[in-house]
C-alpha cells in the first residue's frame, strides 16, 4: 500500500528560508512531485525527483533519498505569495499518489 | 494557448441525481486523471485513462463513471450511489506516456459540487 506524511501546517517569517518534509511508504516507486496550491485553485507542478539528491530551480529545491523514503522541499527568500499548500506526490506505475499537504502561512 | 478547462466551477445538484463533470484539454496528451479533493485530505484517484477508449479505475471509484471517447475529453459522471458526492473535483493530464514523466500533471481549475 501507499502512505504520505507531511506536516499538517507550518508557518515562516518573510525572506527566511523553510523546509517541508514528506516521508512516503510504498511498493513502486517511481519518481517523486512537489506541487504548489492556492486556496481554492489548481495545484501548478514545482518539482521532480527520481534519482537520490538535490534539484534546485530557482527559490525552490527538493531533495529526495529513496532509501529512507525521504524527501524534502526547501523555499528560500519566502514571499508572501509562497503562502499555500505543498503537496507532496508519489508515483506508483502509471498512478501519483498525492499527500494531504502542509499548508504554508508566510507572515510579515 | 494550451490548457485544460473544467466546467462548470460550481455546480449545486438534489440528492439522488446524476452529474457530470466536464474535462477538456488541448494539449495534445494522452493521459488523463480525476481526483477528488476533501479538507485534510490528499487528492483521491477516482478513475485515469492512459489512452483513448480506455481508462481504468482509482482508488476510489465507486459511484463514479468515465468515457474516454475523444483525445481531448475525458467527462466525469457522479452518480447516486456515490454516498457522499459533495467535494472538490480536479482533471488533470500529462504526456508520461510519451516519456515525459519529469514533467508532472496539468491540472484544470477544479469544479466544487455540492449536493444538497
Amino acid at each position: 500500500g501507499q502512505n504520505i506524511d507531511q506536516p499538517t501546517e507550518m508557518t515562516a517569517t518573510e525572506g527566511a528560508i523553510v523546509q517541508i518534509n514528506c516521508t512516503y511508504q510504498t511498493s513502486g516507486f517511481n519518481g517523486l512531485f512537489w506541487y504548489q496550491q492556492h486556496a481554492g485553485e489548481a495545484p501548478t507542478f514545482l518539482s521532480y525527483n527520481v534519482l537520490d539528491g538535490l534539484e534546485e530551480k530557482g527559490r525552490f529545491s527538493s531533495f529526495l533519498s529513496r532509501s529512507k523514503g525521504y524527501s524534502y522541499l526547501l523555499l528560500k527568500e519566502l514571499q508572501m505569495k509562497d503562502s499555500a499548500s505543498y503537496l507532496c506526490a508519489v508515483r506508483e506505475g502509471v498512478k501519483t499518489i498525492f499527500g494531504a499537504g502542509t499548508r504554508l502561512f508566510v507572515k510579515a | 494557448d494550451g490548457g485544460i478547462t473544467q466546467s462548470p466551477k460550481y455546480l449545486f445538484r438534489k440528492e439522488g441525481q446524476n452529474v457530470t463533470l466536464s474535462c477538456e484539454q488541448n494539449l495534445n496528451h494522452d493521459a488523463m486523471y480525476w481526483y477528488r479533493q476533501d479538507p485534510g485530505q490528499g487528492l483521491r484517484l477516482i478513475y485515469y485513462s492512459q489512452i483513448v477508449n480506455d481508462f481504468q479505475k482509482g482508488d476510489i471509484a465507486e459511484g463514479y463513471s468515465v468515457s474516454r471517447e475523444k483525445k481531448e475529453s475525458f467527462p466525469l459522471t457522479v452518480t447516486s450511489a456515490q454516498k457522499n458526492p459533495t467535494a472538490f473535483y480536479l482533471c488533470a493530464s500529462s504526456d508520461e506516456g510519451q516519456g515525459r514523466v519529469g514533467y508532472g500533471y496539468t491540472f484544470g481549475s477544479g469544479t466544487r459540487l455540492t449536493v444538497v
